[in-house]
């Protein structure tokens, strides 16, 4: 039990779907992140939202919408992906102090393909 | 410049024994905290060890130890003893400066794959 839940934990999508991945954090922390893994890449970030607010979008294309209703919940929405879309989604969580934060939990993935 | 690198992209060891993950890192933040995780085949990532630069020992949890030689700033993960499910990919991460928009962001490196055999 991480802490952090993802679902889906698999996705596979065409190009003119949309979906959406879900992650629900029960740790009380107020920051919470979007990373994404392809194959044989480093973890690139996507999003950090600290209390609900958006505090960083590291480039990412407008095909990927991230949602932040409350501290808890963190969604990323999906339309008109491309094929190299296709990796390893993750969402982690933290509690950012003063002194710097101290863990990052992450949830299991969400494996997507984009067919 | 990378702040984390990670020089092994493999490594293997043998059941029972020790082994050393290289972990180097550049900062010019005197406060920053180092990070060991593992991820398995399952895609998770798994916190391991934390060290703050702070800090005057050296880590350890359980089977693993952090080597902090901070002159040298490197973080080397020791995994005493390896089991067969220590096999995984293992990604040193820092935090140093808060971003722009006022968040810690976790840098990592690319990661080292371990093997252990039987």
């Amino acid at each position: 039990e991480t802490g952090v839940t993802q679902t889906p934990r698999h996705l596979v999508m065409g190009m003119t779907n949309k979906k959406s991945l879900k992650c629900e954090q029960h740790l009380g922390h107020n920051a919470m992140y979007w990373y994404k893994q392809s194959a044989k890449k480093p973890l690139e970030l996507m999003f950090v939202y600290n209390f609900k607010e958006q505090t960083e979008n590291n480039s990412v294309p407008s095909r990927f919408s991230p949602e932040c209703p409350n501290s808890s919940h963190l969604f990323l929405h999906l339309h008109t992906l491309q094929p190299e879309d296709s990796a390893l989604y993750l969402c982690a969580s933290s509690q950012d102090s003063p002194t710097g934060t101290k863990y990052w939990y992450f949830g299991a993935g969400t494996r997507l393909s984009v067919l | 410049a990378q702040k984390i690198t990670q020089t092994q992209p493999g490594m293997f060891v043998q059941e029972k024994e020790a082994v050393t993950l290289d972990c180097t890192y550049d900062t010019s933040d005197p406060s920053y905290g180092l990070f060991w995780y593992k991820q398995p085949s399952s895609g998770e990532m798994i916190f391991l060890i934390y060290q703050g630069s702070y800090d005057q020992q050296n880590a350890t949890e359980g089977r693993y130890s952090l080597n902090f030689q901070k002159a040298r700033k490197s973080a080397n993960l020791v995994i005493s003893a390896s089991q067969l499910g220590d096999s995984a990919m293992y990604f040193c991460a820092m935090r140093d400066l808060p971003s722009s928009g006022g968040s810690y962001i976790p840098t990592f490196g690319r990661g080292t794959s371990l093997i252990v055999h039987p």
